[in-house]
């Protein structure tokens, strides 16, 4: 079980510019979730997916931001013009989904921490 | 937004010594779990209660539900130095799993 795995671990960037995240999630959840943390916070839910698509965005989710799954495997997360505000760890998780209802225990990956100066 | 409070925001205590963080949410939930954070590393999931059970046991950790008061505790028993790290509250909405709604959380520190 090699567990959820997030590229890159640290990403430093000049405001402006555009960043790309990916997450591999464990191999057979078919549920993939983004969230966002700043210092001293609880994780924040931006978006997730059930294989392809894309069930559910957060409004913290604005336009500059976007994510995608397209194979229904590993998830990207792309920031457009990114500020300063945009400085957070972007933790991805998985898992395989609430069988008949029941509860959906999500494995997170180590994030990735974002610098934008 | 975040559902949840915490409270203490931090607790400092000395190995051997049990540690109880509180829990409070806003809304009927389908199920509360548990995550520790140690610094700067992602989220391991502890314990899982669902709405209609009341506390629930996993090794040194005992979580309690209370629903009419919309609370939760976590309690770790002889707690261990290696137990230093954030925890976490978070609940479900609705019963199709999804998004966790996290809390604040309490910072715990643990000295030997």
């Amino acid at each position: 079980d090699t567990g959820v795995s997030q590229d890159p671990r640290h990403k430093i960037t000049k405001r402006g510019q555009n960043v790309t995240f990916r997450c591999d999630p464990i191999s057979e959840h078919n549920r993939l979730y983004w969230y966002r943390q700043t210092l001293g916070q609880g994780p924040e839910f931006l978006t997730y997916f059930q294989n392809e698509a894309q069930l559910e965005k957060s409004r913290l989710l604005s336009d500059r931001f976007s994510a995608e799954r397209p194979k229904g495997s590993f998830s990207t997360l792309e920031i457009q013009r990114t500020e300063q505000g945009d400085s957070a760890m972007y933790l991805c998780a998985s898992s395989l989904g609430g069988l008949a209802g029941g509860p959906d225990t999500q494995y997170f990956g180590p994030g990735t921490r974002l610098t934008v100066l | 937004s975040q559902q949840g409070e915490e409270d203490p925001q931090a607790l400092s205590i000395q190995e051997g010594e049990n540690a109880t963080m509180n829990c409070s949410y806003k809304t009927s939930i389908n199920n509360l779990q548990w995550y520790r954070q140690n610094s700067g590393r992602g989220l391991v999931h502890l314990i899982l209660i669902r709405s209609n059970e009341r506390e629930k046991h996993s090794g040194r950790l005992r979580v309690t539900l209370d629903t009419s008061k919309k609370s939760s505790s976590l309690l770790i028993t002889a707690s261990r130095a290696a137990d230093t790290a954030s925890y976490f509250c978070a609940t479900v909405i609705g019963n199709q799993g999804g998004k966790l709604i996290f809390g604040q959380g309490t910072e715990l520190s643990v000295k030997p």
